[in-house]
């Protein structure tokens, strides 16, 4: 079943501001993570991604932090821009069968909105 | 060039009706993905294929059923519609199974 899922569904920033979006998985063997934007009439779009070995990672005003004591997992974006404005979804790859194919379950979004 | 397109982007179909949805990628992956995103922007994995062959099948009503003609295409059909099945359906794909997936933009399905 899903395990992951997220701690707001809305988000207001002002342009400019940091935003932080967090998401909680209850999977101890998910061993892959992926942040994904989806704009409004659009399919998710690959943002940031992080493995398990890793606690923190960065991409062009995004940063992806893991920490696996608490099976949690955040979104920083800096700088936060109008075009920012979609629904960001966490997603954990839970492998179980130590194969490469691996499967995406998703948390249940949460909407940012950024106003100028 | 689109990556992974879908076709049809908006479906209306009264129930009991027999709908397919198509979905071709020209990214050379060879597991393409059919997810659903219900009005609450869940989304959720439906079935998966490796080339050709079905790898993932949720739980999911046999009124869906899969088709992959080769590994360029996932094709979606799904018999007696029902009201619940009203939803946006996605098409993804990926290299070798892995996470980094690629979807397609959505197909809207409103059944009346």
């Amino acid at each position: 079943g899903e395990s992951v899922g997220l701690h707001l569904p809305t988000l207001s920033v002002q342009e400019g501001d940091n935003s932080i979006i967090n998401c909680a998985y209850s999977n101890s063997a998910s061993d892959y993570f992926i942040w994904y934007k989806q704009e409004s009439g659009k399919g998710p779009q690959f943002i940031i991604d992080i493995r398990s070995n890793m606690d923190k990672r960065q991409g062009q005003r995004v940063t992806v932090l893991l920490n696996k004591t608490v099976k949690h997992l955040s979104l920083q974006i800096a700088a936060t821009q109008p075009g920012d404005s979609a629904v960001y979804f966490c997603a954990e790859n839970m492998d179980d069968r130590g194969s490469t194919l691996g499967r995406l379950y998703f948390g249940r979004g949460t909407q940012l909105t950024v106003w100028p | 060039d689109t990556a992974v397109s879908q076709t049809p982007k908006y479906l209306v179909t009264q129930m009991g009706n027999d709908k397919s949805i198509k979905c071709e990628q020209n990214l050379g992956h060879d597991t393409m993905y059919w997810y659903k995103q219900d009005s609450k922007k869940f989304l959720k994995i439906m079935f998966s294929y490796n080339n050709k062959e079905l790898i993932i099948n949720e739980t999911v009503p046999n009124r869906f059923s899969p088709k992959s003609p080769d590994k360029a295409h996932l094709n979606l059909h799904i018999n007696s519609l029902e009201l619940g099945d009203s939803a946006v359906y996605f098409c993804a794909s990926s290299q070798d199974g892995g996470p980094g997936y690629t979807f397609g933009s959505g197909t809207r399905l409103t059944v009346v």
